[in-house]
């Protein structure tokens, strides 16, 4: 069964770039057949769908967010990756990689690491 | 605010069937048939439940179902069980600038 595993710090300082990488063992973010992307949950509330990338390098952002949001992938490790600039405690959340199907189907998701931001 | 709108809270007895809405616009739920559902327990990645408005993935129990109607889509769970106590989530396609939108999400409680 496909797993995605996130990882990166757990804690970023205010004004900062938050980066995160998305690994994907055993699969392959090379396919034609998916996107691959991050949703992140703030403590206590709902999901938030902050961009997806396909296997040609061709990016999707959360118009909200975009102004501050890079995706980019590296097939040679199979690996995706996230930054977020400019952050504020608003961006303190858990964040999700996940593998998204052509019609809004998010499945799987990765474990979820926790990012605060804070001084 | 989230783009979908979700009651924040449905509950029921075991065995009773409960149903949870969503509804969204023209632009997102109603007009495309990209509606997704998603089971939370508390500290849980969300689980994939449902997709294209009605399909089950596989090792997701009959008793969860999906319907739509105009902008507003529905999740009923059928048979309640106390393992089916958690957040539920819908999301729907929103256009190739917007892939995933989502609801401000559930709390089923199975009383």
């Amino acid at each position: 069964q496909l797993q995605l595993q996130e990882s990166g710090p757990g804690l970023v300082k205010p004004s900062e770039t938050l980066s995160l990488t998305c690994t994907v063992p055993g699969g392959s973010i090379s396919s034609r057949s998916y996107y691959w992307g991050w949703i992140r949950q703030s403590p206590g509330k709902g999901l938030e769908w902050i961009g997806s990338i396909y296997y040609s390098g061709s990016t999707y952002y959360n118009p909200s967010l975009k102004s501050r949001v890079t995706m980019s992938g590296d097939t040679s490790k199979n690996q995706f990756s996230l930054k977020l600039s400019s952050v504020t405690a608003a961006d303190t959340a858990v964040y999700y990689c996940v593998r998204q199907g052509w019609t809004n189907r998010f499945d799987p998701w990765g474990q979820g690491t926790l990012v605060t931001v804070s001084s | 605010q989230s783009a979908l709108t979700q009651p924040p809270s449905a509950s029921g007895s075991p065995g009773q069937s409960v149903t949870i809405s969503c509804t969204g616009t023209s632009s997102d739920v109603g007009g495309y048939n990209y509606v997704s559902w998603y089971q939370q327990h508390p500290g849980k990645a969300p689980k994939l439940m449902i997709y294209e408005v009605t399909k089950r993935p596989s090792g997701v129990p009959d008793r969860f179902s999906g319907s739509k109607s105009g902008n507003t889509a529905s999740l009923t769970v059928s048979g309640l069980q106390a393992e089916d106590e958690a957040d539920y989530y819908c999301s729907s396609y929103a256009g190739s600038n917007n892939l995933g939108v989502f609801g401000g999400g559930t709390k089923l409680t199975v009383l």
